[in-house]
């Protein structure tokens, strides 16, 4: 198993400003998942982050809007940049284990952009 | 495209009584079904979970009914408490690629 902390758990913050969610896992892991998480819809993956290469981004997401650090095999941070009220999401982290089936997550953070 | 299709939306039942949410995918690559239950303020936990050449699994109150034929898997929660009160999400993955989740349901177990 892998217990995941990531902080903050919320935020409120302004139209263009950035913020970064930090992700901490208490065991070495490959790679590590950033999702979005929008009311009433699905989690969404926006990128996989492996340790010492550039995040893997999926279709609608770039790199410049939501830049990924990989320092180590237990961190990785996220940052929300140049951020509109549409930002406004709950974004997870989450680590696979398991023989590469199960799915971990963090506990989410909270976005509100007013 | 959504790979899983995931139905309730939200679901009302009353204690005791028994929770279906049904979900159903297209890629018969996937290989792996797990089911994940979310309370607020919280990320998602694996609940259960199944690979196609089972039907059934069952862990305690928690059951997964897979139909590989119709390419359709149901999540039934017997007894239903309201600690079962959560969001639910289906999921499908194909080993070593990224999971695909339904959009989820809400599960609300009326005392």
């Amino acid at each position: 198993s892998a217990v995941i902390s990531q902080k903050p758990s919320r935020d409120i913050c302004q139209r263009g400003t950035s913020l970064t969610i930090q992700c901490q896992v208490d065991s070495q892991v490959t790679m590590m998942f950033w999702y979005r998480q929008q009311p009433g819809q699905s989690l969404t993956l926006i990128a996989t982050a492996n340790q010492g290469s550039e995040a893997t981004y999926e279709s609608g997401f770039v790199i410049d809007k939501f830049p990924i650090s990989r320092p180590n095999l237990t961190f990785s941070t996220l940052t929300v940049s140049n951020m509109s009220p549409e930002d406004s999401s709950i974004y997870l982290c989450s680590v696979k284990t398991g023989g590469n089936t199960e799915a971990f997550f963090g506990q989410g953070t909270r976005l509100t952009v007013v | 495209q959504q790979q899983v299709k995931q139905s309730p939306q939200s679901l009302i039942v009353q204690k005791g009584g028994i929770s279906i949410i049904n979900c159903a995918y297209e890629n018969t690559a996937f290989d792996y079904f797990p089911w994940y239950q979310q309370f607020p303020g919280k990320g998602p936990a694996l609940l259960i979970a199944i690979r196609p050449d089972v039907s059934e699994k069952k862990e305690g109150r928690f059951t997964i009914s897979f139909n590989k034929s119709a390419k359709q898997f149901s999540l039934h929660i017997m007894d239903s408490q309201p600690g079962d009160s959560a969001t639910y999400f289906c999921a499908a993955l194909y080993t070593g690629n990224q999971f695909y989740f339904g959009t989820g349901t809400s599960l609300t177990v009326i005392p």
